[in-house]
């Protein structure tokens, strides 16, 4: 069984402070892993991408890969009330490039 | 950039019906589409796996009679949930690919609420 753990949360910040969200998962042969951002009721909405080891950037959110250690986690900066929503962690399944498997969510809020 | 095109939004049925989801992509080919289903306060579930001229793969636990699964071409899949129950209400959400781009992710439809009365 392929499994994506995340922490449920939910995960309380300040406006403007860092929010780290965490994400592992089982398989090692996994190639390519996202962050999904979905506010209650809509559909999941893509974040990030990353496939090779380290730190990758966009605007206020950064992505970090630890292969070896099946780790997966997204940093947002200078967090927004609108970041509060219900972000997915989503591992591609070894043999697979494109089939998804989805942690259970990490519910975010974040206080003006 | 990718669009995904999800019909209907919404749809509330009596018991016993049979309802169909449209999924489309509208600017981009699409040899695989993606089906899963989100109840409440839970992760999408992966459904079966549409792929263009071919069956449908189903994943273990979905009954492939119930959920009827049609990609008759690269830019629609069809999701026919038969004989509906209350049970089978839930947010049911469709993705896809673009065939000429691996290893990118795939772009979600709006998804669908389905709720049997």
């Amino acid at each position: 069984q392929k499994e994506v753990e995340q922490n449920s949360g939910p995960l309380s910040v300040p406006e403007g402070a860092i929010a780290s969200l965490n994400c592992t998962y089982s398989d090692r042969g996994s190639q390519s892993f996202f962050w999904y951002r979905q506010y209650s009721g809509k559909s999941p909405e893509l974040i990030m991408s990353i496939y090779s080891n380290g730190d990758k950037e966009d605007g206020r959110f950064t992505a970090q890969l630890n292969k070896a250690s099946q780790y997966v986690s997204l940093l947002i900066r200078d967090s927004q009330p609108s970041d509060s929503a219900t972000y997915l962690c989503a591992v591609t399944s070894g043999g697979s490039n494109y089939k998804l498997t989805f942690g259970k969510g990490t519910l975010l809020t974040v206080n003006p | 950039g990718a669009v995904v095109s999800q019909h209907p939004s919404w749809v509330i049925c009596k018991s016993g019906t049979s309802v169909k989801i449209e999924c489309r992509s509208l600017d981009f080919q699409a040899t695989t589409m993606f089906w899963y289903r989100q109840f409440p306060k839970q992760s999408l579930m992966l459904m079966a796996t549409s792929n263009e001229g071919s069956k449908a793969t189903y994943e273990q636990g979905v009954e492939k009679d119930k959920f009827l699964i049609n990609h008759a071409s690269l830019t629609l899949s069809t999701l026919t949930v038969t004989s509906a129950h209350p049970e089978d209400s839930s947010f049911y959400i469709c993705s896809a690919r673009d065939l000429l781009l691996s290893n990118q992710p795939q772009h979600f439809g709006d998804g669908t609420r389905l709720s049997i009365l």
